[in-house]
């Protein structure tokens, strides 16, 4: 079964300083891969997604991504983060059926 | 991009008492619309898969007379919670794919319901 993964419940950094959250899957096929992120009390909005090709992806917000399929990983990056970008962030494979599988979610902590 | 909305944004409602979630694809059709619910500070969890024409698909665990699912044209799925009770407090979210965009798929802002 399809299955998403996020090891960090919570992480904190410094404004400016740069940001990985780890993502694994588990997908049986080639995955779609997406990671969004949630303001609180706020719907889902999409940073970016991997469907195939170039196995970095680009997104808003100057976030990027890498899949990399010898590690079943899909890990969102930012090299300098601000304190907007505060908020739950999940990481959520595309199952059969259209499903969309998310991941627990990591809870990002900006420090001034 | 394609646009999802519902309606209402927040409801409060009387335990015992059933009420009504709205999914609206505004710019594309919809013949699969999917129903999240999601805790506070929790993932979101996949409740039931609304299939236009057809009854709906649930997920394990999911009590399908508790959570009525109605997909009656392609652009609306509705959620009725029935019989409410404070457990059912939480964060609904539906999403569609926009088939024309394989995998894209676009999420509405998400209903609070509060049963009190």
């Amino acid at each position: 079964a399809q299955s998403v993964t996020q090891p960090d419940i919570h992480i904190t950094v410094s404004e400016g300083a740069s940001l990985e959250l780890r993502c694994n899957y588990s997908y049986g096929a080639t995955p779609y891969l997406f990671w969004y992120v949630q303001s609180p009390g706020q719907g889902l909005q999409l940073l970016l997604k991997y469907f195939s090709g170039d196995t970095l992806v680009q997104g808003i917000k100057g976030f990027e991504a890498e899949f990399k399929r010898s590690q079943s990983s899909f890990n969102l990056r930012k090299p300098s983060v601000h304190w907007s970008d505060a908020a739950e962030y999940f990481c959520a494979v595309g199952a059969r059926d259209d499903k969309i599988i998310f991941g627990k979610g990591t809870r990002l902590h900006i420090l001034p | 991009g394609a646009v999802v909305s519902q309606h209402p944004s927040w409801v409060i409602c009387k335990s015992g008492t059933s009420v009504k979630i709205e999914c609206r694809s505004l710019d594309f059709q919809a013949t699969t619309m999917f129903w999240y619910r999601q805790f506070p500070k929790q993932s979101l969890m996949l409740m039931a898969t609304s299939n236009e024409g057809s009854k709906a698909t649930y997920e394990q665990g999911v009590e399908k007379d508790k959570f009525l699912i109605n997909h009656a044209s392609l652009t609306l799925s509705t959620l009725t919670v029935t019989s409410a009770h404070p457990e059912d407090s939480s964060f609904y979210i539906c999403s569609a794919p926009d088939r024309g965009k394989s995998y894209e798929q676009y999420f509405g802002p998400g209903t609070r319901l509060t049963v009190t």
